[in-house]
């Protein structure tokens, strides 16, 4: 079983739509949570970065962590055809000999259509 | 400006070659990560440098090896290419570990 857990998808939604993306994990020590954007012949690029439980928002963004589940999820509100691109889940713990290695999950396809 | 950058884009080459592959960010990070994505898109962590010290070392075949000449370069030296080592590779950076980190474009390694 992998540590973090994604849909690859694919997932095609209409224009306006809201997106939900989650990932799941094993590992209850995880306590710095990333999603990232990664489109075709490109880098991953942060969208996201949260520390612990909670929620947190960045205009049509919103992360949600939830420990006591292992489970995080990424909305998107009023999907824009820019928004198709790779999904990526991504966390890290402190201390050991972490030194603040990512995990990732394998990334949702999500293509939005006009 | 782009804030992590990689050299070369795209390198072709045949098994059995040793091949380099540079990087080099403008961001003022401490930290700097190598990582490998297959073809099925799965990101792996492969070496992590903090202020030129080798922090993660995964398990690596030991024909890969990394160098930080300074703070603001990792470059990973790749012997004996074989098959298997066709992948993009993607450097990164961050200010300290735990923090975000910041990914180049990718170099896109394919062994014939």
């Amino acid at each position: 079983q992998k540590e973090v857990e994604q849909d690859p998808g694919p997932l095609s939604v209409p224009e306006g739509a809201i997106v939900s993306l989650n990932c799941t994990y094993s590992n209850s020590a995880f306590q710095y949570f990333m999603w990232y954007r990664q489109y075709s012949r490109k880098g991953p690029e942060l969208l996201m970065y949260t520390y612990s439980s909670g929620n947190k928002e960045d205009g049509r963004f919103t992360a949600q962590v939830d420990k006591s589940s292992k489970y995080i999820s990424l909305f998107i509100r009023d999907s824009q055809p820019s928004d198709s691109a790779t999904y990526l889940c991504a966390m890290s713990y402190a201390g050991g000999t972490s030194y603040g290695k990512l995990t990732f999950g394998q990334g949702t396809i999500l293509t939005v259509h006009p | 400006d782009t804030a992590v950058s990689q050299t070369p884009k795209y390198l072709v080459t045949q098994m059995g070659n040793d091949k380099s592959i540079k990087c080099e960010q403008n961001l003022g990070h401490d930290t700097m990560y190598w990582y490998k994505q297959d073809s099925k898109k799965f990101l792996k962590i492969m070496f992590s440098y903090n202020n030129k010290e080798l922090i993660i070392n995964e398990t690596v075949p030991n024909r890969f090896s990394p160098k930080s000449p300074d703070k603001a370069h990792l470059n990973l030296h790749i012997n004996s290419l074989e098959l298997g080592d066709s992948a993009v590779y993607f450097c990164a950076s961050s200010w300290d570990t735990n923090q975000p980190q910041h990914f180049g474009d990718g170099t896109r390694l394919s062994i014939l």
